[in-house]
């Protein structure tokens, strides 16, 4: 079964340091998803993407916060300068959008990638 | 009020007993509603997936949404050691819209 996949598992960094996270969506999928879930709080949405462009973000993705999609398969989550406040499970989704039967168009979410900023 | 509310606390149940989960939602215009479980350190796996109003079942689950009174709830029958797992509920205006999650529920299964 198709799934989405993220590298690396486990990312520990100093704060200030740029961190990129990966995703690989599902290949037929078009809409692109980041949410993270601090210890022991929500799954906060951050970003999501369309047709190259972001179409939907939250007001924690600020200016610290990029995504983009080099190529076919690959989408990634860049932070600038990472603070300690954002050490936390980062989650890629996708979803296949157009023409998805129905029960098949939500988000399908990734294992997350575990970002320790120390 | 806050978009959606679920409340955290652990739950402890014998095997075989029914699961009770619910959660509450302020944002009338939610159409979508999922149950989400996860795993410790896993990303959310989708476990029932509804629109508007209605019941639906798969299995042992079921999934009930009332938008009248903006809540939702999930039971499932015959609870296993395997259903041990944080439950999430979520919900979108659209299927691709954002989606808004609760907290979770830590739910244990005792054999």
């Amino acid at each position: 079964e198709p799934e989405v996949t993220q590298t690396p598992s486990h990312q520990v960094t100093q704060m200030g340091q740029e961190v990129i996270l990966r995703c690989v969506p599902i290949s037929n999928h078009l809409y692109f998803y980041w949410y993270r879930q601090i210890l022991g709080q929500k799954v906060e949405f951050l970003v999501s993407f369309y047709n190259n462009e972001i179409s939907e973000k939250s007001e924690i993705f600020d200016d610290q916060f990029s995504v983009e999609r080099p190529d076919g398969s690959n989408f990634t989550l860049k932070i600038r300068s990472t603070k300690l406040e954002d050490s936390a499970m980062y989650f890629c989704a996708s979803i296949p959008g157009q023409g998805a039967k129905f029960g098949e168009d939500t988000q399908y979410f990734g294992p997350g990638t575990r970002l320790t900023v120390l | 009020q806050k978009e959606v509310e679920q409340d955290p606390g652990p739950l402890s149940v014998p095997e075989g007993a029914i699961v009770s989960l619910n959660c509450t939602y302020s944002n009338s215009a939610f159409q979508y509603f999922m149950w989400y479980r996860q795993y410790s350190r896993k990303g959310p796996e989708l476990l029932m997936y509804t629109y508007s109003s209605g019941n639906k079942e798969d299995g042992r689950f079921t999934a009930q949404v009332d938008k009248s009174s903006k809540y939702i709830s999930l039971f499932i029958r015959d609870s296993q050691p395997s259903d041990s797992a944080t439950y999430l509920c979520a919900m979108s205006p659209w299927g691709n819209n954002r989606l808004a999650f609760g907290k979770g529920n830590q739910v244990v299964v005792i054999p």
